[in-house]
């Protein structure tokens, strides 16, 4: 297994446009968790799977943000119509539940840019 | 509000010597505690974890300490090696969430050869 993968690493994006991360968990990790990190701060939650459920959001994923995990597997998030506040660092995790024991497992994250 | 907080920036130490990473939260429902490692450009690396029921958790060279009355936790690494210069964040989970840990801002180690 090579980890928490997550997909694009990058991304650049005017002021407006739709943007979409994906992100492939660990195959036998059942929770997924999306995280948010902006400079100088540590991750911030935004939202967690348990299977196909979303278990939990945050009130920083506003009604621009929606997430999914169709198939319990890999999951999506989702920006519309992008703010340069949304400009940061868009960190998933995985983990058994309920994981905090033994940590959960993080992807290297995906930079969005709005511009 | 912050309910976990690290108040250091950062923090310089020679190699070979103890490096102390605090931690303080304002939570008393948070069931588990955990130190992540970060290195720039990579997501956070789990480090270490302390359930809220003990006071000492060791592995290897890092040790993480809780003292519930005073609400604070802190990480031990010795000795401290210069590829332990990261980024280091305490996080906490429980507290009235089932799905979420709350991390602190960090404190940026630099070990010294």
């Amino acid at each position: 297994d090579t980890g928490v993968s997550q997909d694009p690493r990058h991304k650049i994006t005017k002021r407006g446009q739709n943007v979409t991360f994906r992100c492939d968990p660990i195959s036998e990790h059942n929770r997924l968790y999306w995280y948010r990190q902006t400079l100088g701060q540590g991750p911030e939650f935004l939202t967690y799977f348990q299977n196909e459920a979303q278990l939990e959001k945050s009130r920083l994923l506003s009604d621009r943000f929606s997430a999914e995990r169709p198939k319990g597997s890999f999951s999506t998030l989702e920006i519309q119509r992008t703010e340069q506040g949304d400009s940061a660092m868009y960190l998933c995790a995985s983990s058994k539940s309920p994981g905090q024991a033994n940590g959960y497992t993080f992807g290297s994250g995906t930079r969005l840019t709005v511009v | 509000d912050q309910q976990v907080k690290q108040n250091s920036p950062s923090l310089s130490v020679q190699e070979g010597r103890i490096s102390i990473l605090n931690c303080d939260y304002t939570n008393s429902m948070f069931d588990y505690f955990l130190w992540y490692k970060k290195y720039p450009a990579e997501g956070p690396t789990f480090l270490i974890s302390i359930s809220s029921i003990k006071d000492k958790n060791e592995d290897g060279r890092f040790t993480v300490f809780l003292n519930k009355s005073a609400k604070h936790l802190s990480l031990h690494i010795v000795p401290s090696q210069p590829g332990d210069s990261a980024v280091y964040f305490c996080a906490a989970s429980g507290g009235g969430s089932q799905g979420n840990l709350i991390f602190g801002k960090g404190t940026k180690l630099s070990v010294k050869p």
